[in-house]
């Protein structure tokens, strides 16, 4: 149990144009769900938390604009990153409570800008 | 404010030894603390889950210790194999502030094991 789903894995685009990410818990209800971002050979760093049916919560320094968060369903959040450069190549990474209060992650998203 | 330290920031160790993994952090208020495991270029896979009343968990050649009066956690990795081979990170989830609380994460220990 307690599964999340990110699609895509791996995305490139191209500078300008804007990429979804989406993050789906396959087999529980997530009312919260985080979006992280990963520099290389980095830990973890919250971007945002996302609520289901309400704005979502920017970490300071987290430009709200440029990363659309929309969690307009209990399963279901997507991150957007819009007019995209090369500095938001990034590795993207979303989690959920999952049963008995941990964090269950998705598989990440390699965002490659060019 | 919550500080997750881990140590030691790499390790490499040949196949078959047991090894230990140390996390601390600052804040002794936490709800609980998980143990993940990271691939390169991968999510997170959760090992283990330590609610803030207990004091351990295992499971199979992994064992998770808590000490919350001194602010450690310890993840034991017995009979290693290079398969462990990844990076393992602490995170910490702070006692208040509902369920819905962001977890912070400790920098990471990466582990090679060599064959």
């Amino acid at each position: 149990g307690a599964v999340v789903s990110q699609h895509p894995s791996r995305v490139i685009c191209k500078s300008g144009t804007s990429v979804k990410i989406e993050c789906r818990s396959l087999d529980f209800q997530a009312t919260t769900m985080f979006w992280y971002r990963q520099f290389p050979k980095q830990s973890l760093m919250l971007m945002a938390t996302s609520n289901e049916g309400s704005k979502a919560t920017y970490e300071q320094g987290v430009e709200k604009d440029k990363f659309l968060i929309n969690h307009a369903s209990l399963t279901l959040s997507t991150l957007t990153v819009t007019s995209a450069h090369p500095e938001d190549s990034s590795f993207y990474i979303c989690s959920a409570a999952g049963n008995t209060y941990g964090y269950t992650f998705g598989s990440g998203t390699r965002l490659t800008v060019v | 404010k919550q500080e997750v330290t881990q140590i030691p920031a790499a390790l490499s160790v040949p196949e078959g030894e047991n090894l230990v993994l140390n996390c601390s952090f600052t804040d002794s208020a936490i709800y609980n603390l998980q143990w993940f495991r990271q691939d390169p270029g991968k999510g997170l896979t959760s090992l283990l889950l330590i609610q803030s009343s207990q004091r351990e968990q295992t499971s199979g050649r992994l064992n998770a210790s808590l000490d919350k009066s001194s602010g450690r956690s310890t993840l034991y990795i017995a009979a290693s194999q290079p398969g462990d081979s990844a990076t393992y990170l602490c995170a910490v989830r702070p006692g208040y502030g509902g369920a819905t609380n962001k977890l912070i994460f400790g920098t990471g220990t990466l582990l090679a094991v060599q064959p």
